[in-house]
């Protein structure tokens, strides 16, 4: 699976949007992009995964450069529970499971 | 539709016991992982099971830690003769049976853990 990049930590005013970067220069032509996050020791949360069209959902959405480098997870309108790690996980979906690696991911504080 | 289940929430051995953690996975999901998060530290992935069979267990450490998934019942990570560097949070997670190119709904889900604690 390819190596991702996510700035260690971002802070973000409660009610505006949460832009989360994610670099992934080495991603190949299959391979999707996963976001999870972790709030305060929690289990791991699913959020969106896409290819490489932009995806959106009730939770965020997903925006991925044309050539698939980097993405953005966007947060619309975050809350003080939205106050996480978030993680950028890139992975093949094939026969062979669900396995994900985790980087150390961007831990986001929303406040007031 | 329950989530993934996994109990004890907490768990507390002293050095030389035996811990075992549980894992009911979400209806329909097949497929089992486990993962282990040492204090301040990121998830790291041990091992991935399905029905009878371990698929990848090359996140497991060598000795002590075993894993199963039976026919029937929950998974289980076992370990045995616990010592305070186990002291971690282990996580479960979920997913369905991948069928083919295209599938939706690939997304692991995880259980909310079971915090070791070796005294």
């Amino acid at each position: 699976d390819a190596k991702t990049t996510q700035p260690p930590s971002m802070d973000c005013a409660e009610g505006r949007a949460a832009n989360l970067p994610c670099n992934h220069s080495t991603i190949s032509g299959n391979e999707y992009v996963y976001w999870y996050r972790q709030i305060h020791s929690q289990g791991p949360q699913y959020i969106i995964h896409g290819l490489k069209n932009n995806e959106t959902n009730e939770m965020a959405s997903l925006i991925i450069t044309e050539d698939r480098k980097s993405s953005t997870l966007i947060l619309p309108h975050a809350t003080l529970r939205d106050t996480a790690v978030y993680y950028c996980i890139v992975r093949l979906i094939t026969g062979g499971g669900n396995k994900l690696t985790f980087g150390t991911g961007t831990q986001l504080k929303v406040e007031l | 539709n329950a989530g993934v289940m996994q109990n004890p929430r907490h768990l507390v051995r002293r050095r030389g016991q035996e811990a075992r953690l549980r894992c009911s996975p979400m209806k329909g999901h097949s497929h089992v992982y486990w993962y282990r998060q040492l204090p301040e530290e990121g998830l790291k992935f041990m091992v991935y099971l399905q029905k009878e069979n371990i698929i990848d267990e090359s996140g497991m450490p060598k000795e002590r830690f075993s894993a199963e998934f039976p026919k029937e019942g929950p998974s289980i990570l076992r370990i045995q003769q616990v010592v305070r560097g186990d002291s971690a949070a282990y996580f479960c997670a979920s997913s369905p049976p991948y069928v083919g190119p295209g599938s939706m709904n690939t997304e692991a889900f995880f259980g909310q853990g079971t915090r070791l604690t070796v005294v």
